[in-house]
């Protein structure tokens, strides 16, 4: 099975900083990585999908990056209503496991 | 608009079986694969289980093979997970999601909890 690991676990930022947050696959996958987000008691939501690719009604300051092994979620200017979990999961091969999370709190 | 409303949730005896639900509507349903993921209380997101949109293909965590059984009624517009010899360690929330083309959970419902406990 591939192994997703997430870094950091938790980053602490103000609005308006510029928050990175990596994800890196056991083995290469190409591009087949997505980001969610989940808020506290809600269902995950897709942000980015392929790598790099927005999802539909997604903010812009949400960008993806990378591929084979390492993988980037980047939030330009980060607003209130991002502050969540996000989550990274690679689609290569089943099964389609999951990083433990990063944890983005108010600083 | 996409809806998908989980149900058949609660409270289990170790050993003991449950079967979840997944009711989709506001989508084509029989062209979609589908997936199960929990989520354990306080844990992170664990993928469970998948089905191709006609059933042809079918794939389980590790965790869970050779217990829990997806399926789906194109007709019914329905998931479904079977779970049977409970343990503990599978009390979570259960989301069901809609695939897309990159086999990536485009629309969840709001879950539904399974708790195994004596």
């Amino acid at each position: 099975d591939i192994q997703m690991t997430q870094s950091p676990s938790s980053v602490s930022a103000s609005v308006g900083d510029r928050v990175t947050i990596t994800c890196r696959a056991s083995q290469g996958i190409s591009s087949w990585l997505a980001w969610y987000q989940q808020k506290p008691g809600k269902a995950p939501k897709l942000l980015i999908y392929a790598a790099s690719s927005l999802q539909s009604g997604v903010p812009s300051r949400f960008s993806g990056s990378g591929s084979g092994t390492d993988f980037t979620l980047t939030i330009s200017s980060l607003q209130p209503e991002d502050f969540a979990t996000y989550y990274c999961q690679q689609a290569n091969s089943f099964p389609h496991t999951f990083g433990q999370g990063t944890k983005v709190e108010i600083k | 608009e996409v809806q998908l409303v989980e149900s058949g949730g609660g409270l289990v005896q170790p050993g003991g079986s449950l079967r979840l639900s997944c009711a989709a509507s506001g989508f084509t349903f029989s062209i979609y694969s589908m997936s199960w993921v929990r989520q354990a209380p306080g844990k992170g997101l664990e993928w469970v289980s998948y089905i191709s949109s006609s059933s042809s293909a079918i794939y389980y965590a590790d965790s869970v093979k050779g217990r829990f059984t997806i399926s789906r009624d194109n007709a019914k517009n329905s998931l479904y997970l079977q779970m049977n010899s409970l343990r503990a360690e599978d009390t979570a929330v259960y989301y069901c999601a809609r695939d897309n083309n990159w086999n990536y959970g485009d629309y969840w419902g709001q879950g539904t909890l399974v708790t195994v406990s004596s």
